[in-house]
C-alpha cells in the first residue's frame, strides 16, 4: 500500500496568515498516460464527515473557497490556506486514489493562534 | 447531489458482528460505487474498501480482507457493510460516501458502532 504522511501533524496560525499543510507518499500517485496526480485533500470539522477539497492535486472541488489551493506532483504535495478564516479550524487529510487501493494522511490540526 | 443516510449506532460485543446500512437518495445508485471508510476516537480516516453499484464488484483493503463484507442492494439503492469478528479496537465511526472513482465527495453521517463486553 502507498504511504502517506503528512507535515506537521498540527499547526497554529494567526487569523489571515497562510498555512500550509505538506503530504508526502511513498511511491509516485502520478499517471504518466494521462499526467494526473491521483491525490485529494479533505477538510473535517469536528462530529462531521469529510468534505472534500481538492482533487488532482490542485482541482478545487465546487463552492470551496479560492483561499484553499493545491500544487505539487509525484510524491510531494502541498495545501495552502492563504488567508485562514476562524472557519477553517478543522483537520485535513491528504489522500491518494492511485491503482486500487486507496490510503489517507494521519491529518494535520489546523488551530487559530 | 447524492444525499446518503446511516443506520444507527450500534454497541457490540467482541466476537460478534455488526451490519451497517447506507442508503442513496438517487437512483442513479447502479452508475457508482460506495467506499467505506472508519474513524476510531480521536483518530484519522482509515478506507476500507469499496463495492460497485453496477456490477457488485469490491476491492477491500488488505487489512479487512476475509473479515468485512460489502454489498449491495440496488432495488433500495442500499449499500452494507458488515464487519465479523469484532475487536474493541473497531470501536469506530463508520461512513459510507460516494466513490467517483477514487474521490469521495458526498459523505454518510456516520454510524458508530461500539465494541464492548
Amino acid at each position: 500500500d502507498i504511504v502517506m504522511t503528512q507535515s506537521p501533524d498540527s499547526l497554529a496560525v494567526s487569523l489571515g496568515e497562510r498555512a500550509t499543510i505538506n503530504c508526502k507518499s511513498s511511491q509516485s500517485v502520478l499517471y504518466s498516460s494521462n499526467n494526473k496526480n491521483y491525490l485529494a485533500w479533505y477538510q473535517q470539522k469536528p462530529g462531521q464527515p469529510p468534505k472534500l477539497l481538492i482533487y488532482w492535486s490542485s482541482t478545487r472541488e465546487s463552492g470551496v473557497p479560492d483561499r484553499f489551493s493545491g500544487s505539487g506532483s509525484g510524491t510531494d504535495f502541498s495545501l495552502t490556506i492563504s488567508s485562514l478564516q476562524a472557519e477553517d479550524v478543522a483537520v485535513y487529510y491528504c489522500q491518494q486514489y492511485y491503482g486500487t487501493s486507496w490510503t489517507f494522511g494521519q491529518g494535520t490540526k489546523v488551530e487559530i493562534k | 447531489q447524492v444525499h446518503l443516510v446511516q443506520s444507527g449506532a450500534e454497541v457490540k460485543k467482541p466476537g460478534a458482528s455488526v451490519k451497517v446500512s447506507c442508503k442513496a437518495s438517487d437512483n442513479t445508485f447502479k452508475n457508482y460505487g460506495i467506499t467505506w471508510v472508519r474513524q476510531a476516537p480521536g483518530e484519522g480516516l482509515e478506507w476500507m474498501g469499496w463495492i460497485s453499484g453496477y456490477n457488485g464488484k469490491t476491492n477491500y483493503a488488505q487489512k479487512f480482507q476475509g473479515r468485512a463484507t460489502m454489498t449491495t442492494d440496488t432495488s433500495t439503492s442500499t449499500a452494507y457493510m458488515e464487519l465479523r469478528s469484532l475487536r474493541s479496537d473497531d470501536t469506530a465511526v463508520y461512513y459510507c460516501a460516494h466513490n467517483s472513482p477514487g474521490l469521495f465527495d458526498y459523505w454518510g453521517q456516520g454510524t458508530l458502532v461500539t465494541v464492548s463486553s
